[in-house]
């Protein structure tokens, strides 16, 4: 299985303002994907991400408000830009350990003001 | 697209059996997923279904038939621990696809 880190595990952030969220996971994946889970409610795919390539971005999510990087294959960050409350939220990182499962990490608990 | 559902609250009794179901309508399938997650943690892997039958691990096993797009997660000798929400969530058909659509979860509380 794929052990996942994700840096900050939580932050009060001022509207307007911009948090860079980083993934870090101990071996080398293929692809790595990007959710959001708002109070009370399920996940929901932002993006995917594969190393050397432009992210995929899903229906209702835009690079602008949701840039992502993709360095190297153990590694991803995401920044909320531009933020307002509506964007607090749980932001959650996940890969693939191999097809048949798919891990998440502990997740970065946003709460904007 | 993918629309699915699951109850959305269930109760059990320590020590008995709860089914919890999952219908999916999609427009390709390649897996199902079941996850647990407790209030303010990260999913935690749970099962894996891709063909039909029970697959089972432990005092949890999980079942698909892809004729009727339905699957049910069942845990045994329930335990206060397993209250939860538990999260079903299908994979695209897609040449090489990982990403999961997730059902909004079942959220289960066990009782004594």
């Amino acid at each position: 299985s794929a052990v996942i880190s994700q840096k900050p595990s939580r932050d009060i952030c001022q509207r307007g303002t911009s948090l860079t969220i980083q993934c870090q996971v101990d071996s080398q994946v293929t692809m790595m994907f990007w959710y959001r889970q708002q109070p009370g409610q399920s996940l929901t795919l932002i993006a995917t991400a594969n190393q050397g390539s432009e992210a995929t971005y899903e229906s209702g999510f835009v690079i602008d408000k949701f840039p992502i990087s993709r360095p190297n294959l153990t590694f991803s960050t995401l920044t909320v830009s531009n933020m307002s409350p509506e964007d607090s939220s749980i932001y959650l990182c996940s890969c693939g350990g191999g097809y048949n499962e798919q891990f998440f990490g502990p997740g970065t608990r946003l709460t904007v003001l | 697209g993918q629309n699915i559902d699951q109850p959305t609250e269930m109760t059990a009794t320590e020590g008995a059996i709860v089914q919890i179901n999952c219908t999916y309508q999609t427009s390709g399938f390649n897996g199902l997923f079941w996850y647990q997650q407790h209030a303010g943690e990260a999913p935690t892997f749970l099962s894996y279904n891709v063909l039909d039958g029970l697959e089972e691990k432990g005092r949890f096993s999980s079942f698909l038939s892809r004729s009727k797009g339905y699957s049910y997660l069942l845990l045994k000798e329930l335990q206060m621990k397993d209250s939860a929400s538990y999260l079903c969530a299908v994979r695209d058909s897609g040449a090489g696809s990982y990403q999961l659509t997730f059902g909004k979860g079942t959220k289960l509380s066990v009782i004594p």
